[in-house]
């Protein structure tokens, strides 16, 4: 079975800093893919960035980044320049194939909060 | 103009009521999903519609009846509503096929199921 763990449930960074959440993953199907969102305090679901497990490249979205380190099984997100808006709890999903549909897997998020 | 839109945005209602959440997306998506999102923020999939079909239940119970119109609405009408339903209800679309990187999966604003 699919699994996403994320191990930090909440983390301070200072604003204008980089910040890392973790993210990783497991699973046997050779072709996957790997999401982050943001839900503010207001309540929606953000798409921020994908990484497919083909993709040669770490995926990149503005400020955005996604550490992809396959070997590791490791999705983490980088969020370059914090900004006070950033603060927020962020989900990793993984997309498991079912037959003619998607379903992500969600971590337990880690909740970002942002120091002026 | 909301991509994926979900009414009400808040429903707050007493123990053994029958009560619906409608869902609509204008994205030209063919596959439509309701997760659930309970009190820890652990999010998990409920249901999946793919051009009006069921292709996942995710061992809901069966007071919980997904129903798809067209491919444009998933509906999901809970019957007899217990204490243990209230969360976060979100309704989310996606594409079948790869035409965007992460298959376009766009999730509404939520809707949040109170029980008393």
């Amino acid at each position: 079975a699919q699994k996403i763990t994320q191990t930090q449930p909440g983390m301070f960074v200072q604003e204008k800093e980089a910040v890392t959440l973790d993210c990783t993953y497991d699973t046997s199907d050779p072709s996957y893919g790997l999401f982050w969102y943001k839900q503010p305090s207001s309540g929606e679901m953000i798409f921020l960035i994908y990484q497919g497990s083909y993709d040669q490249q770490n995926a990149t979205e503005g400020r955005y980044s996604l550490n992809f380190q396959k070997a590791r099984k490791s999705a983490n997100l980088v969020i370059s320049a914090s900004q006070l808006g950033d603060s927020a709890m962020y989900f990793c999903a993984m997309r498991e194939v079912m037959d003619s549909s998607y379903k992500l897997i969600f971590g337990s998020g880690t909740r970002l909060l942002v120091r002026p | 103009d909301t991509a994926v839109s979900q009414t009400p945005k808040y429903l707050v209602t007493q123990m053994g009521n029958d009560k619906s959440i409608k869902c609509e997306q204008n994205l030209g998506h063919d596959t439509m999903y309701w997760y659930k999102q309970d009190s820890k923020k652990f999010l998990k999939i409920m249901f999946s519609y793919n051009n009006k079909e069921l292709i996942i239940n995710e061992t809901v119970p069966n007071r919980f009846s997904p129903k798809s119109p067209d491919k444009a609405h998933l509906n999901l009408h809970i019957n007899s509503l217990e204490l243990g339903d209230s969360a976060v209800y979100f309704c989310a679309s996606s594409l079948l096929q790869i035409r965007t990187g992460y298959y376009g999966y766009t999730f509404g604003s939520g809707t949040r199921l109170t029980v008393v």
